[in-house]
Formats: structure tokens, sequence, C-alpha cells
């Protein structure tokens, strides 16, 4: 079964730092494209980052660039997002997904970063 | 960047009808995908490439369109398909989605 398991959420006071991590299991890790895509309290989907296979290929949506760090260990099947500098209006459920050309899935339940003091 | 508009905001219908969700680019896009998220659960992924359904995904379910107007069709709704439905396009970048269309009961 294609699974993707994220954690590292949590509270944290603006201008901290927090490392969100993901596991995948159920295909070949190191072939794919990988993202993190994030959802604020009751709002709609914005894609965050993406790394493909081997870490040359890095992307981010504005909002995050200079902040927030994606990278991947392929031995151990796992994906991270290193979050510094937090703002308010970083507080959203993060979820981990596989990046098949643009196209997102499997999605994980996502963990949940809290910016608040 | 591409802004994707999605009507209507709800859609109340009942079990057994059909359902058509519209998502609006602001731009022509060159490929389209459509994700169901039940509440406190991360999204699914339910049709790609516009109009080819995802590993699993019951053929109740079809995409179609072009250019700037895409539709998701639910032919027959489920129990289970009550939930919220978002668009994606990836074929200019940022990957962006809509803001979403909740099916209710």
């Amino acid at each position: 079964e294609l699974q993707v398991v994220e954690s590292g959420g949590g509270l944290v006071q603006p201008g901290g730092s927090l490392r969100l991590s993901c596991v995948a299991s159920g295909f070949v890790y190191s072939s794919h494209w990988m993202a993190w895509v994030r959802q604020a309290p009751g709002k709609g989907l914005e894609w965050v980052a993406n790394i493909n296979q081997d870490g040359s290929q890095i992307y981010y949506v504005d909002s995050v660039k200079g902040r927030f760090t994606i990278s991947r260990d392929n031995a151990k099947n796992s994906l991270f997002l290193q979050m510094n500098s937090l703002r308010d209006e970083d507080t959203a459920i993060y979820y981990c997904a596989r990046d098949s050309r643009g196209v997102f899935g499997p999605w994980g339940q996502g963990t949940l970063v809290t910016v608040s003091s | 960047e591409v802004v994707l508009t999605q009507s209507p905001g709800t859609l109340s219908l009942s079990p057994g009808e059909r359902a058509t969700l519209s998502c609006r680019a602001s731009q022509s896009v060159l490929n389209l995908a459509w994700y169901q998220q039940r509440p406190g659960q991360g999204p699914r992924l339910l049709i790609y490439g516009t109009s080819s359904r995802a590993t699993g995904i019951p053929d109740r379910f079809s995409g179609s369109g072009s250019g700037t107007d895409f539709t998701l069709t639910v032919s027959r709704l489920e129990p289970e398909d009550f939930a919220m439905y978002y668009c994606q396009q990836y074929g200019s970048p940022p990957r962006t989605f809509g803001q979403g269309t909740k099916v209710e009961i």
C-alpha cells in the first residue's frame, strides 16, 4: 500500500523553528519527486516546496523562500522540512505527498504546526 | 500565477443525485487534477490529466474540460462522496489549487 506518514508538528512561538519529517512506503521512494503542501485552518491547499529524486532540484513558494528548507534521505525513505523564522501565517496542517510530474498522491494525514505566542 | 476559481462554493444534494463541480482558470492551463478531502483526512487524488481516473477511483467520477474551464462530475452520489473537492493545475509553476467546493447532504 502506498503510504506517507508525517510527524514533527507542534506549537512554536513566532520566530521559532521546527523540523517536519515524512516517511514513505509502498513505492520506490528514490525514484520520485516529493513535495510539502499545507492547509491553513479552514482554508484551501497551498503547495510549499518540492524536491527531485537526488535533491539537486528544489523549488519553493515565494512566501517561504529563505526560511524553509526541504531535504530528503533516500536511504531512509524520508522527507524533511526545516522551518525557520516561523510566522503566524505559517500555521497550518503540513502534508507530505509524492509528486508525480505535478500530481500529488498519496497524501498523509498531515501534521499540525501552530505558530503562536 | 494561475488562479483557479471553483463554483459553487457549496453544493447541497442527496445520495443518488448527480454532482457537477466547476473549476475556472485565470489563464489557459495544460494539466488539471481533482482531489477529494473528507473531514480530518488528507486529500485523495481522483482525476489527473483533466480526465484520467487515479488508481482505485470508481467510474462514477469523471473529469472534462480544456483551456480555462474544467468540470468534475459525480454521476450518482454515494454517502462517502459528501466531502470537499479541490482542483489543481500543474502545467504552469507554481502549482496552484482552487479554493474548494463542499458537497453536502
